[in-house]
């Protein structure tokens, strides 16, 4: 059964460094989203992107972050300077419509920003 | 406002036992969406059920909408312990006409004893 995958399984990087987490969705989905989960909340949505645009971005997605779709199959969130608060697991996700329809989501990249 | 606030917090069962969760939101929605997330792993779909639905049944699961009164339950029957895990409800926000997020709850977590 297809599913979306994630790289890396976990990160640790120093204050203020980039990271760049990658996602391969399901290779017939058209919209791709990342969450965030920090420990022991909730998850909460960052971005959904269509069509090589980002469709829909919420108050966590500032300046600091942003995302590609660098070919056919990947899709890749950036923190440029990483902070402590970006400690958590990031969740890659696609649908092959919009949200009406189910979200796969991926393992998870667990970042720890020290 | 919040969306999907499940209850109990944690609940904690024995092997063969009945499990049930309920979920509450706020806005109108077009469907909601059940997921077990295993500790520290990604999250699992398990079922998704519309807006115009009032029950739906996949093997030992069962869900039920109520949307006059905006809440779900979600029923795993005969329990076991590989049951064991978090469960989150999710809601799209119809109310914000197109968003594509969907909204996630702090979730259940089950305890299944063997």
């Amino acid at each position: 059964e297809p599913e979306v995958t994630q790289t890396p399984s976990h990160q640790v990087t120093q204050m203020g460094q980039e990271v760049i987490l990658r996602c391969v969705p399901i290779s017939n989905h058209l919209y791709f989203y990342w969450y965030r989960q920090i420990l022991g909340q909730k998850v909460e949505f960052l971005v959904s992107f269509y069509n090589n645009e980002i469709s829909e971005k919420s108050e966590i997605f500032d300046d600091q972050f942003s995302v590609e779709r660098p070919d056919g199959s990947n899709f890749t969130l950036k923190i440029r300077s990483t902070k402590l608060e970006d400690s958590a697991m990031y969740f890659c996700a696609s649908s092959v419509v919009r949200v009406v329809e189910t979200q796969y989501f991926g393992p998870g990249t667990r970042l720890l920003v020290l | 406002s919040q969306q999907g606030e499940e209850d109990p917090q944690a609940l904690s069962i024995q092997e063969g036992e009945n499990a049930t969760m309920n979920c509450s939101y706020k806005t109108s929605i077009n469907n909601l969406q059940w997921y077990r997330q295993n500790s520290g792993r990604g999250l699992v779909h398990l079922i998704l059920i519309r807006s115009n639905e009032r029950e739906k049944h996949s093997g030992r699961l069962r869900v039920t909408l109520d949307t006059s009164k905006k809440s779900s339950s979600l029923l795993i029957t005969a329990s076991r312990a590989a049951d064991t895990a978090s469960y989150f409800c999710a809601t799209d926000d119809r109310g914000q006409g197109g968003s594509e997020k969907l909204v996630f709850g702090k979730g259940t977590k089950l305890t299944v004893n063997p």
